[in-house]
């Protein structure tokens, strides 16, 4: 099947800094891409939709000026947790869809990235 | 706004014995429902996926049905084992070609050989 993979798997970083999230399809082109965030014992948020060449469509509620989304080709869109804080430590996957037509496509979950803010 | 609500939050069986997840929405204006494994730290990984128009799937041991109109989904594993330990996760999806999933928080299932 398709895999999707993300860097790092793991973050720890000091509140105020920036962490960059990537997630990559690996064996197919994905024109769309989408970042969910998990919280401890929470259901997955979708935080925004990743549209290659264009804008990231967000969700209501989250702040596209703190998560910096880049769907700059085909196979990588990157999250960037700016300044970020406490709060921000959550579970952050990423989607792909693989296929051509709404009957084929097929949405593809990366491992996941864990990001621990101290 | 879609609620999804799985039901229990945790669930522990011996090996061997079959088993129902329930999963249940509140819109039942969805365009397809799917059933997903997440194991600890892990991505998920898609189990079975319904159609709106469908009443059921099957994949080995698992089979999940769906009743739109009520808003219910239960996903069933039979002759369970312990490798089937791992968090079930419901998810249903809006709209034709919206792709957004709205999920529910998860039953954790535990296995015991």
């Amino acid at each position: 099947g398709a895999v999707v993979s993300q860097h790092p798997s793991w973050v720890i970083c000091k509140s105020g800094t920036s962490v960059k999230i990537e997630c990559r399809s690996l064996d197919f082109q994905a024109t769309t891409m989408f970042w969910y965030r998990q919280f401890p014992k929470q259901s997955l948020m979708l935080m925004a939709t990743s549209n290659e060449g264009s804008k990231a469509t967000y969700e209501q509620g989250v702040e596209k000026d703190k998560f910096l989304i880049n769907h700059a080709s085909l196979t990588l869109s990157t999250l960037t947790v700016t300044s970020a804080h406490p709060e921000d430590s959550s579970f952050y996957i990423c989607s792909a869809l693989q296929g051509a037509g709404r009957a084929t496509e097929t949405q593809y979950f990366g491992p996941g990235t864990r990001l621990l803010v101290l | 706004k879609q609620e999804v609500t799985q039901i229990p939050a945790a669930l522990s069986v011996p090996e061997g014995e079959n088993l129902v997840l329930n999963c249940s929405f509140t819109d039942s204006a969805i365009y397809n429902l799917q059933w997903f494994r997440q194991d600890p730290g892990k991505g998920l990984t898609s189990l079975l996926l319904i159609q709106s128009s469908q009443r059921e799937q099957t994949s080995g041991r698992l089979n999940a049905s769906l009743d739109k109109s009520s808003g219910r989904s239960t996903l069933y594993i039979a002759a369970s084992q312990p490798g089937d330990s791992a968090t079930y996760l419901c998810a249903v999806e809006a709209g034709a070609g919206s792709y957004q999933l709205t999920f529910g928080k998860g039953t954790k299932l535990s296995v015991i050989p």
